[in-house]
């Protein structure tokens, strides 16, 4: 089965970084993908980890350690339209999602 | 483009009645899902479909049935609602590969059950 845990909620104020970590316990683990939902919006994918290492997507950028079962997505620069939930996700052809972190910038 | 598309927006129901939501897609993508999201909570997997003509259970089946119709369609069915399926239900798609598998949502379809 699939487990991935993150945290509920991170605040930050508008320039700053914010750092979302995820871990995981899963079978077969196929890859990490990080998906974003504005509030009443559809979840939008954002980026995908195969292999160990940093994968950077302008002032996103998404990190994974197999190794360690673990992962992150870093966003950098932050704005006040970054304000979402951010859900990681097990990138196999059935996807299972972690309960999400909600996002608060504040100015 | 389209992508996915989903029916109806909002959808008000009484308990014990049935319906189905319906969902499109236009990306020539192998696989099809419905997940549901309750207020404050993350997706819960309902059903998908790996391919045209099977089906697999999710987290969530209880309650619910659905039909791949074609490559394009996959629709939910709630044969006797009741106050728990209350919820934001989206559909989405993918190209079902094994790893790397991206996918794309609808807008959801919000349903209330009284």
């Amino acid at each position: 089965g699939q487990s991935l845990e993150q945290p509920s909620e991170v605040t930050a104020v508008e320039g700053a970084i914010v750092q979302i970590n995820c871990t995981y316990q899963t079978s077969g683990f196929y890859g990490l993908s990080w998906y974003q939902q504005h509030d009443g919006g559809a979840p939008t994918f954002l980026s995908y980890n195969a292999l160990d290492g940093l994968e950077e997507t302008g002032r996103f950028s998404s990190f994974l350690s197999r190794s360690d079962s673990y992962g992150y997505l870093l966003l950098q620069e932050l704005q006040m339209k970054d304000s979402a939930s951010y859900f990681c996700a097990e990138a196999d052809y059935k996807l299972s999602f972690g309960a999400g972190t909600t996002v608060t910038v504040r100015a | 483009n389209a992508g996915v598309t989903q029916t109806p927006k909002f959808q008000v129901l009484k308990t014990g009645q049935s319906m189905t939501l319906q969902c499109a897609q236009d990306m020539n993508h192998n696989s099809m899902y419905w997940y549901r999201q309750d207020p404050g909570m993350g997706l819960r997997l309902i059903y998908y479909s790996a391919s045209e003509g099977t089906t697999d259970k999710g987290e969530v089946p209880n309650g619910y049935n659905v039909s791949r119709l074609n490559k394009r369609e996959f629709s939910l069915r709630l044969e006797s609602a009741a106050p728990s399926q209350t919820s934001v239900y989206f559909c989405a798609s993918g190209k079902g590969s094994r790893g790397g598998n991206t996918i794309y949502f609808g807008e959801g379809s919000w349903l209330t059950v009284v």
